[in-house]
Formats: C-alpha cells, sequence, structure tokens
C-alpha cells in the first residue's frame, strides 16, 4: 500500500542554518505530495505540494521538489529561524483519492 | 473566517468509559476526516465522510470506535468502553470537496487512565 517514510529527528539547528528534512514515498499511481507544518499547540497547517514530477511546491522559504525517479519529496529550507520550530509532516494522497498518508513526522527545533 | 474547531481540547477518562469528541468543519466544507495521532507516530486515517454519502470507516481501529455526522455538517467520534491505548490525539480535517486542500483543527488529546 501507500506510505512515506521521514527521518523523525529531533533536528537541532542554530538560526540561519541550512535544513534538509528527508521524505521518500511508495505509492502506487500517480500521487500528489504534501509537506504539512503543526505548530506547538496548534492543528496542523498545509505547508506546500506538489501535484507532478518535477514541480517545485514552495512558501514561506520552504521548498521541495517532487522527485518521481527516486520517490521523494525532500523539504529544504535556505536559512531557518526560531520560528521555525515545528513538527514537519510529510503525506501523499492518490489521484483521484481522499485518503490521505502521513509520514511520522519529524521535529525540528531552532535555537537563537 | 472561523477554522476547524474541535472539542473538548483535552479529555481525561477512566478505562471502561465512553468518550464523545467533537467537530465543527468549516462551513460549506463537504468533506470531513478524522485521524488519530499517537505519541511518535504518524497521523492514522479513522473514517471519512463526503457529503450524504455512506462514510469510509475503513480506518476505524475496532468496533468501540463509530462517528457520525449530522446535517453535512458536526460529527461527534465516539470510543466506546476506552482503553489505554486509545489515549492519543483526535484530528479532524475539513475540505472543500474530496482531493481537495484538508484544514485540520487542533485536536482533542485523549488520555484514557
Amino acid at each position: 500500500g501507500d506510505s512515506v517514510t521521514q527521518m523523525e529527528g529531533p533536528v537541532t539547528l542554530s538560526e540561519e542554518a541550512f535544513l534538509t528534512i528527508n521524505c521518500t514515498y511508495t505509492a502506487t499511481g500517480y500521487p500528489s505530495l504534501f509537506w504539512y507544518v503543526q505548530y506547538p499547540g496548534e492543528g496542523l497547517q498545509l505547508l506546500l505540494k506538489a501535484t507532478k514530477a518535477d514541480d517545485k511546491g514552495s512558501n514561506k522559504g520552504f521548498e521541495a521538489t517532487y522527485r518521481k525517479e527516486t520517490t521523494s519529496f525532500h523539504l529544504e529550507k535556505g536559512s531557518v529561524q526560531v520560528s521555525d520550530s515545528a513538527v514537519y509532516f510529510c503525506a501523499l494522497r492518490n489521484t483521484g483519492g481522499f485518503k490521505t498518508n502521513f509520514g511520522a513526522g519529524s521535529r525540528l527545533f531552532v535555537k537563537a | 473566517g472561523a477554522g476547524v474547531s474541535q472539542s473538548p481540547s483535552n479529555k481525561v477518562t477512566e478505562k471502561g468509559k465512553d468518550v464523545e469528541l467533537r467537530c465543527d468543519p468549516i462551513s460549506g466544507h463537504t468533506a470531513l476526516y478524522w485521524y488519530r495521532q499517537s505519541l511518535g507516530q504518524g497521523l492514522e486515517f479513522l473514517i471519512y465522510f463526503q457529503g450524504n454519502s455512506a462514510p469510509d470507516k475503513s480506518g476505524l481501529p475496532s468496533d468501540r470506535f463509530s462517528a457520525e455526522r449530522t446535517g453535512g455538517s458536526v460529527s461527534t467520534l465516539t470510543i466506546q468502553r476506552t482503553q489505554q491505548e486509545d489515549s492519543a490525539v483526535y484530528l479532524c480535517a475539513s475540505s472543500f470537496h474530496q482531493g481537495e486542500t484538508q484544514y485540520f483543527g487542533p485536536g482533542t488529546r485523549l488520555l484514557v487512565l
């Protein structure tokens, strides 16, 4: 079945460091891929998405590229801020489907 | 506008008791989802409602779990005879239509003693 695997962390970085959170997936068909973010005490929010191969999703300085050849959707940010401290979830949803499969989440701590 | 709301935000109960968790989706959203987030785990799909269609219950872990959605809006997730392994954060999400972006509520943190 469809699944998502992501590095869980926790990841601790200093402010202005470069961030990569790895995400790989297994899916039949051509899924849409997502990154959600959960800030402390809040619900999940969609951060970015990509719906087909080679698409790049971007938002708030974060970006991720849909790589079909490596079945990956790694999240990157060039310079993290303390306010980026949160849990990040990689997810996929197959075309025409409703069920979204989530990874286990990666906790990020950014220290000043 | 108002987002997805859930109540209560926290619930502590004793093993064997029944609990009801409520979700108010965004007005006009036809699709509603329930997920469970256990400590250190990803989100586990529980149940999905789309309009007036029969819900997809394929993710419910046992027959102690049930959910309903009245009038195509508010949804209640009921857990009967709670067990300690039911302790988790229960998240609700809604979307305008199936397959569109899901908006999540803040969750209900359930602790079964």
